[in-house]
């Protein structure tokens, strides 16, 4: 079946411009999570998803960030003013219950890069 | 906070040889154990897990170990292939939480 898949895949942004990033997951998945990758760094969590609820927005860097899940399925990873170093690779990852033994399922990821 | 220190790269191994990627965590609870590969021009994807102390996750011929008195969780495999080139990733969650804390990576080549 279909993964979690994200779009666009690549995005370059002028500094000062605002970007929104997709993300579909799973199918029937209750929990989804964003995560950012800078170049040769692990992906570091930012925030996520119960359903429709954002339990933990802990990870996200400023308030120029911000991400919803308003009917529980796609979510949009939205980042205002964007600046040089917002540059990275921004990963969804779904998966099936709030258990958290259960196993991420990760999109290709977005790569971001801001001129 | 939890944190994971997982060997820097990269290493390049001939076909066939032994790996052993060391990998050890920090955390103030009873975290579950993971290791993730990320093929080239593809998304991560969990190799394999432990959820507690002693526990052995396998999987592609890949195992690891959770040893909870060393804190650590190394991956091994006992004969690599050139397939095997990847970039795999330490991370543990702890407790009811959900996100998971990453290591920065391990790039590993293979060559022929």
């Amino acid at each position: 079946g279909a993964g979690v898949s994200q779009s666009p895949r690549y995005k370059v942004a002028k500094r000062g411009q605002d970007v929104a990033l997709r993300c579909d997951p799973i199918s029937g998945h209750v929990s989804l999570f964003w995560y950012q990758q800078a170049l040769g760094q692990g992906p570091e969590f930012l925030t996520y998803f119960q359903n429709e609820a954002q339990l933990d927005k802990s990870g996200l860097p400023s308030d120029r960030f911000f991400a919803e899940r308003p009917e529980g399925s796609v979510s949009t990873l939205k980042i205002q003013r964007t600046q040089q170093e917002d540059s990275a690779v921004y990963l969804c990852a779904s998966s099936l219950a709030e258990v958290s033994s259960y196993e991420q399922y990760f999109g290709p990821g977005t790569r971001l890069t801001v001129t | 906070g939890n944190s994971v220190t997982q060997m820097e790269g990269p290493v390049t191994l001939s076909e066939e040889a032994f790996l052993t990627i060391n990998c050890t965590y920090t955390a103030t609870g009873y975290p579950s154990l993971f290791w993730y590969v990320q093929y080239p021009g593809e998304g991560l994807q969990l190799l394999l897990k432990a959820t507690k102390a002693d526990d052995k996750g396998s999987n592609k011929g890949f195992e690891a170990t959770y040893r909870k008195e060393t804190t650590s969780f190394h991956l091994e495999k006992g004969s690599v292939q050139v397939s095997d080139s990847a970039v795999y990733f330490c991370a543990l969650i702890e407790g009811g939480y959900q996100k998971v804390t990453f290591g920065t990576g391990t790039k590993l080549q293979v060559i022929p």
